[in-house]
């Protein structure tokens, strides 16, 4: 089955410095990258996703690229804020039934 | 916006009891889902439902069962807890295909 390892666990930047989180996942056939930020008490959500067809994806400050080649891909948020401070988790799926891989979570700590 | 509540934020139970954990969503997805999430291990499905009265094994099905009775509805259930059951479990829902889950806040379960 597939398998999705993201480093680094945890990071800490400082504010107004970018962040970036890396996974790497098994199966070539995996068409599908989400990317959750999960806050303290609350469940994932969805920040942004990519999908095999494309190799990046931008939404404000976050960004997504993908390399299918050599099966990675990367979160990257740019000018963090203390807001940005959370665990994300990336995913990986291969359509079979919208099931998701999911890694093992980086906590993202955004000092003043 | 997608919404999917779970029944309860905190349970604790005693050894062997049976545990329900409910899980709606108000938005006619096809698919629902169960995780559990524990530190270091990122989350790990249980058991996910493509349609009414159908479910799928996960990578960590064994010492739980699930039951899908009406679309929206999703249920958990612990037949018999045990202490290394201790854990936070995430309901989630997506439309049929490759495309994003939507998770609800999460139950916190101790077994003592």
């Amino acid at each position: 089955g597939e398998n999705v390892e993201q480093h680094p666990s945890t990071l800490s930047v400082q504010e107004g410095d970018s962040a970036v989180i890396k996974c790497t996942y098994s199966d070539s056939a995996s068409n599908y990258f989400p990317w959750y930020k999960q806050e303290l008490g609350k469940g994932p959500q969805l920040i942004i996703d990519i999908r095999s067809n494309v190799g990046e994806k931008k939404d404000q400050r976050i960004a997504v690229t993908l390399n299918k080649t050599a099966k990675h891909f990367s979160l990257h948020i740019t000018e963090t804020q203390p807001e940005d401070s959370a665990v994300y988790f990336c995913a990986a799926s291969t359509g079979t039934a919208s099931k998701l891989t999911f890694g093992t979570g980086t906590r993202l700590q955004v000092t003043l | 916006d997608v919404k999917v509540t779970q029944s309860s934020r905190y349970l604790v139970k005693r050894t062997g009891e049976k545990v329900f954990l409910e899980c709606v969503q108000d938005m006619d997805h096809e698919n629902m889902f169960w995780y559990r999430q524990d530190p270091g291990l990122g989350l790990r499905l249980i058991y996910f439902s493509y349609d009414v009265k159908m479910k799928e094994k996960g990578d960590i099905p064994e010492g739980y069962s699930v039951s899908r009775e009406k679309k929206e509805r999703f249920s958990l259930i612990l037949e018999s807890a045990s202490t290394n059951q201790t854990s936070m479990y995430l309901c989630a829902s997506s439309l049929m295909g490759t495309g994003p889950q939507y998770f609800g806040p999460g139950t916190r379960l101790t077994v003592t």
